[in-house]
This record gives C-alpha cells, structure tokens and sequence, in this order.
C-alpha cells in the first residue's frame, strides 16, 4: 500500500461547480497536510497547508482533514477555467516538516473546468 | 521576492551522457530539495541540502547526486544517463525554522535519447 493515494482523475467539471479533491494515506504520523496545484510545464504551487485535523479556508479554497479517517480533501467552490491544472496532496510528519525535509506526495487530480 | 529558478529550463542528452542541473533558492531559504517527477511515479523526493550538507536523501541510485553551496545554491548531477532518467526535475526551497513550506521552481525537463 502506497503511503499516499489520490485518484488521478481525469475530473471534468463545468464552470461554477463545486470540486471536491481527496487524498487518503497510511501513515498515522502525518500531521501536514499541503495542496499543491501545477499548471501544464510549471512547478508545483503552494495553494493551502492545514496541521492536524480541521478545516482552513482561503477564498474558494477549502482544505479539510479527518486525521481518524486519514483522508484529507480540497474543496473548490465556484470553479473557473483558470482551475484547470494537476492538482497534488502532500503530507509530512513533524520531524521531517521541522526540518524542512522530504514530503510525500499524492500523484496528483488532474483537473479540467469547461466554460 | 523573486521565486526559485532553475536552469537550464529544458535539455536533451543521449545515453550514458552526464548531466548538471541547477537551483538557486528563494533569497533567505536555507533548505533545498530536488524531487523527480514523471508520469508513472509521480514526484519522488531525491535529496535535501542544509547549510552545504546532505540531510535526507530518498531512494535513487549513486549516479544521482547533488551539492549546496555557502550561497545555498543547489546542483544536481546525473552521470551515465539512462532513458528512464527523463523527467522534469523540481527544486523546492524552504525557509528552515519558520515552517516547512516549500516553494518549487519551474522544473527541469530533461530528456534522454
């Protein structure tokens, strides 16, 4: 069992929709949790990160643990085109995140919003 | 503040060629990482440099290695270069002792022929 699993998609969706994006994982250790997003030929963009449990919220974007369930997801609201891109979960624990070391990824939801 | 660039940004080698690859972080990021990314694996971590040192490395073969300079500058190099080594290449730098963030570079993309 891969430590992170995220279904590749891809997830079409029409403008203005509602997207929802989850990853779960395996190792009880993890307490950072990261969304990235990647547009086509571009690195990965830091878009949200939660620690332990809960929800966070920054304009559209909603990121949600549930550490009990080890599955975490990424709440898109009034989706535009310009969301269309791979987006990545991340995880780490506390050691390796005090240090600023390796995070494991999710391989990544491609996502497509048509207009 | 600028971001982290990475250079070249696109590169074609044959196979057993060699191959270095660039970084320069984030001005005051103390904390490289390199990551491989492909299609079938996703993004695979290789290593992490601190203060010129080599802290973490993942599960890549020697011919992967790397080096930070005082500057934290980053390189990579690939030596006898494989057709499995084509990827897009990330470095991410992180500002030690605030919070693990990373930020990443626009990548490397690297093709063996």
């Amino acid at each position: 069992q891969k430590e992170v699993e995220q279904d590749p998609g891809p997830l079409s969706v029409p403008e203005g929709a509602i997207v929802s994006l989850n990853c779960t994982y395996s190792n009880s250790a993890f307490q950072y949790f990261m969304w990235y997003r990647q547009y086509s030929r571009k690195g990965p963009e830091l878009l949200m990160y939660t620690y332990s449990s809960g929800n966070k919220e920054d304009g559209r974007f909603t990121a949600q643990v549930d550490k009990s369930s080890k599955y975490i997801s990424l709440f898109i609201r009034d989706s535009q085109p310009s969301d269309s891109a791979t987006y990545l979960c991340a995880m780490s624990d506390r050691s390796s995140w005090q240090a600023g070391t390796a995070l494991i990824f999710g391989k990544g939801t491609t996502l497509s919003v048509s207009s | 503040k600028a971001g982290v660039t990475q250079t070249p940004r696109y590169l074609i080698k044959t196979r057993g060629q060699q191959v270095t690859l660039s970084c320069s972080p984030i001005s005051g990021h103390r904390s490289v990482s390199w990551y491989q990314q492909t299609p079938g694996q996703g993004l695979q971590f290789l290593f992490e440099y601190f203060s010129e040192t080599q802290r973490n490395k993942g599960n890549f073969p020697g011919r992967f290695s790397g080096r930070q300079f005082s500057n934290s500058r980053s390189e990579m190099n690939v030596s006898t270069l494989e057709l499995g080594d084509s990827a897009l290449y990330l470095c991410a730098s992180s500002a030690l002792g605030q919070s693990g963030e990373q930020y990443f570079g626009p990548g490397t993309r690297l093709t063996v022929t």
